[in-house]
């Protein structure tokens, strides 16, 4: 089974320039994560899609994060502009469904961005 | 609020030498922990959960984790450290009021020869 797919693994831009993220999840996971890593902490949430549909936004910045899920497979995260403190790894995950605890998410390799 | 703490930012450890990472968690109810490590480069890979039941859970690559209500810990251990072993390891708790997994710092772990 193939696992979580994202590209590109690794982007440097300067500050205030556009970048984009691309996911593929796991074939038949109707549950889709965008999370955002700081060097030396946890993941932190920014962005749940159930289906197509956005679940949770709430840690989203939206004056400069967006984020789609097109026909509830695919997703795409967009910064713009990006500021120095978006450096940082990008991890999209899926699982089965997201109201079971036990629904295990699965994580891909992330895409590490660097904000010069 | 459900959060989890990870005490040991670095620890290095021994080939063949065992391992134990710390993991407290502050939860009123019954909480739903897992662990899992992070290797350079890659994504998160799940090593284990407790959900309930045993509170001695076994995992993948030879982990196991041990959830002690009475210390708020779920620590992680591994009997005999491999060089692979050497990532970053996370603690989580799932929020059942949310349904969102909350991440500890992590901890790395290099393997020394």
């Amino acid at each position: 089974e193939a696992g979580v797919a994202q590209s590109p693994r690794y982007k440097i831009i300067e500050k205030r320039q556009s970048v984009a993220f691309w996911c593929n999840p796991i074939s038949g996971h109707a549950t889709l994560y965008w999370y955002q890593q700081i060097l030396g902490q946890g993941p932190k949430l920014l962005i749940q899609f159930q289906n197509n549909g956005v679940v949770d936004d709430s840690q989203l910045p939206k004056d400069r994060f967006s984020a789609e899920r097109l026909k509830g497979v695919d997703s795409t995260l967009k910064i713009q502009p990006a500021k120095l403190e978006d450096s940082a790894v990008y991890l999209c995950a899926s699982s089965l469904i997201s109201t079971g605890y036990q629904e295990t998410q699965y994580f891909g390799p992330g895409t590490r961005l660097l904000v010069l | 609020a459900q959060s989890v703490t990870q005490p040991d930012i670095h620890i290095t450890v021994s080939e063949g030498a065992s391992l134990e990472l710390r993991c407290n968690y502050s939860y009123g109810a019954t909480p739903y922990l897992f662990w899992y490590v992070q290797s350079p480069g890659q994504g998160l890979q799940l090593l284990l959960k407790y959900f309930s039941g045993d509170t001695l859970v076994q995992g993948i690559k030879g982990f196991e984790a041990e959830f002690k209500r009475s210390q708020s810990s779920f620590n992680l251990r591994k009997p005999s450290v491999h060089w692979s072993d050497a990532a970053e390891y996370f603690c989580a708790v799932y929020r059942s009021n949310d349904y969102k997994l909350s991440f500890g710092a992590g901890t790395t772990v290099t393997v020394r020869a």
